[in-house]
């Protein structure tokens, strides 16, 4: 079974910089699995940041920045701010119409 | 904008069947989910059902016991879910798949309960 993994929480300072992380429990995230990144406040439906590796959609600030990290998929928030305070979910396109999401990042800013 | 309902409250081993309807989206260009999300944990791909309903792809936990469907001419989404669980209870999300195999558009959700 493909498990999805990401820090379960993570600490960054207001202007600070801060990079998360998704991982495979056996194998490497690359490019071929589409990897998107979603933020969910309390509370409301989650949303799209970036897609395709590295993709920003419409409208996301261009603090947030999606790459590869090794064998990992990761997003950056350069200049954080207090409402990026969410959780921040990766999403993996396994196969022909089947995702799997990693367990999600609680990020605080203070 | 889509809009979920049909979800409530239900008892173990019984259905209910959640319905998504489609606006200002042309909707039968897009691949359709479900996504859920269980009180207090994280994000679990349901379903998924390509553009003209011919491909139907499902989590293994669900297999067998929901059926996606959609009908392009009404703009809807649809998902029978029969044989409830405890473990089904969750906030159920209706979502657009864009090219590029990523999530693009949400709804707000439908809450279902299955009482243990």
């Amino acid at each position: 079974q493909t498990v999805v993994t990401q820090e379960p929480s993570f600490s960054v300072s207001p202007g600070g910089t801060v990079t998360l992380t998704c991982g495979l429990s056996s194998g490497s995230v690359s490019t071929d699995l589409y990897p998107s990144w979603c933020q969910q406040t309390p509370g409301q439906a989650p949303r799209t940041l970036i897609y395709n590796t590295n993709t920003r959609s419409s409208g996301v600030p261009d603090r947030f920045s999606g790459s590869i990290l090794g064998n990992k998929a990761a997003l950056t928030i350069t200049g954080a701010q207090a409402d990026d305070e969410s959780d921040y979910y990766c999403v993996l396109y396994m196969t022909r119409g089947h995702w799997v999401f990693g367990g999600g990042t609680k990020l605080t800013v203070l | 904008h889509l809009v979920e309902s049909g979800g409530g409250l239900v008892q173990p081993g019984g259905s209910l069947r959640l319905s998504c309807a489609a606006s200002g989206v042309i909707f039968r260009s897009y691949w359709m989910s479900w996504v859920r999300q269980a009180p207090g944990k994280g994000l679990e791909w349901v379903a998924n059902i390509i553009l003209d309903g011919s491909e139907r792809y499902y989590v293994d936990s669900v297999k067998g016991r929901f059926t996606i469907s959609r009908d392009n001419a009404k703009n809807s989404l649809y998902l029978q879910m029969n044989n409830l669980g405890v473990d089904d209870t969750a906030v159920y999300y209706c979502v657009t798949v864009a090219s590029g195999y990523y999530f693009d558009n949400w709804g707000q959700g439908t809450p279902v309960t299955v009482p243990s």
